[in-house]
């Protein structure tokens, strides 16, 4: 089945520095893919997505990269602050025809920032 | 805040029992989906409800079952609780059963104990 997957469980990094999370995702067929962020006893938030058409996009502070050919996908967050703390899952919607389309999550990489 | 509303935020349950939890979602979306995250990993699709109908399900057994009301709320129901069966237990709305292209919106969560 399919599977997307993150190649480093922990990330530390130091304030102001930039940190990269990266995420490897199985499904040739997805087209649609999304970064949360998951603070400790909240749901995931919403930072950032990104259609199969498209190679880069950037919000506030955080690019998100995609690589079609090696199926992978990364989340650079600029200048990072202890409020970045936190789990960030990669997340992949394969597409399914006309039915539903599930969002499939990866295991997360857990951010820590050192002030 | 995301406009999604799950309640209760944290309850025990004794094995054999059975719970109901509960999501509002958000105004104007007529698709919910609720999904379990284990302790440590990324969440896991149970199943999606639109129009009050099951409109796709994960690998969970018959004992997760569902329903949606005509504001598109929804309930999640376990029977026969296993101690597996502890998790945080999430609800996400969207405009549309399917995720690519959407924003998908997450609850902050039930946090079901089983002991």
């Amino acid at each position: 089945g399919e599977s997307v997957g993150l190649h480093l469980p922990t990330l530390s990094v130091q304030e102001g520095d930039n940190s990269i999370i990266n995420c490897a995702y199985s499904n040739s067929a997805s087209d649609y893919f999304i970064w949360y962020k998951q603070e400790s006893g909240k749901g995931p938030q919403f930072i950032i997505d990104i259609r199969s058409n498209m190679d880069k996009r950037q919000g506030q502070r955080v690019t998100v990269l995609l690589n079609k050919t090696v199926k992978h996908l990364s989340l650079q967050i600029a200048a990072t602050q202890p409020g970045d703390s936190a789990v960030y899952f990669c997340a992949d919607a394969p597409v399914q025809g006309s039915g539903n389309t599930p969002l499939v999550f990866g295991k997360g990489t857990r951010l820590s920032v050192i002030a | 805040e995301t406009g999604v509303t799950q309640s209760p935020t944290h309850l025990i349950k004794t094995r054999g029992q059975q719970v109901t939890l509960r999501c509002s979602s958000q105004s104007g979306h007529n698709t919910v989906s609720w999904y379990q995250q284990a302790l440590g990993q990324g969440p896991q699709f149970i199943f999606q409800y639109y129009r009050e109908e099951e409109n796709g399900r994960g690998n969970f057994p018959p004992r997760f079952s569902g329903l949606q009301f005509p504001n598109y709320s929804s309930e999640l129901n376990v029977n026969a609780l296993e101690l597996d069966d502890s998790a945080l237990y999430l609800c996400a709305s969207s405009p549309t059963p399917k995720s690519s292209g959407n924003t998908i919106y997450f609850g902050e969560g039930s946090w079901l104990t089983v002991v």
